[in-house]
């Protein structure tokens, strides 16, 4: 089955840009999807299919998946960004997520 | 409002069982897939089950099968998770999860777009 790779922490200053990454074997061929889990709270869709965001999500986040590894781009990063951050793919019968991206604003 | 409400979580022995429900409203429940997601404590997210829109197909995680059955009531606007012969690794908040899926130029998708505030099970003696 499937096995999707996080770096477990990203750390980046305010106003700047993070970049999260989600590596698996030819993920650029499949569909990836992002959550966001703020502390405490349950997870929310952030990205779906590669790159799309769902209404009332901020431009700010955005998403692209090529070759082995599909990465989350966070502009103009905010305090409120801070949170944890999982890629998702469906894998024949199952949904598999990876371990999840602790993102710190410095 | 899309909502989503689980409830039916608490203390229960190794080897006990416990029903998870779901409440859902403010969309047509029949007519989406529906899946549950657990996570432990300070550990990542772990998709449990998803169920088909009519109940006619179920899926599971390969540590779950034969202990937990997914079911729906359409009726009812309700999910379901039977968790039986439970373990101290099943410890996690269960979170009632609405899935939409579809298909790329050669792939099949699936995500979770509307998720409830989770429900806590505890297993320990």
């Amino acid at each position: 089955s499937h096995v999707l790779t996080q770096t477990p922490s990203v750390s980046v200053a305010p106003g700047q840009t993070a970049s999260i990454t989600c590596g698996g074997n030819i993920i650029g061929s499949e569909s990836v999807h992002w959550y966001q889990q703020r502390p405490g709270q349950a997870p929310v869709l952030i990205v779906y299919d590669d790159s799309d965001r769902p209404s009332g999500i901020p431009e700010r986040f955005s998403g692209s998946n090529s070759g082995n590894t599909a990465t989350l781009t966070i502009s103009r990063v905010e305090a409120g960004d801070e949170a944890d951050y999982y890629c998702q793919v469906w894998d024949s019968s199952s949904a598999v997520f990876g371990g999840g991206t602790k993102l710190t604003v410095l | 409002e899309v909502q989503l409400v689980e409830s039916g979580g608490g203390l229960v022995q190794p080897g006990g069982s416990l029903r998870l429900s779901c409440a859902a409203s403010g969309f047509p429940f029949s007519t989406f897939w529906m899946s549950w997601v657990r996570q432990a404590p300070g550990k990542g997210l772990e998709w449990v089950a998803n169920i088909k829109e009519d109940g006619s197909e179920e899926y599971y995680v390969d540590s779950v099968k034969g202990r937990f059955t997914i079911s729906r009531d359409n009726a009812k606007n309700s999910l379901f998770l039977q968790m039986n012969s439970l373990r101290a690794e099943d410890t996690a908040v269960y979170y009632c999860a609405r899935g939409s899926s579809g298909y790329g130029w050669n792939y099949y998708y699936y995500y979770m777009d509307v998720w409830g505030k989770g429900t806590t099970v505890t297993v320990s003696s």
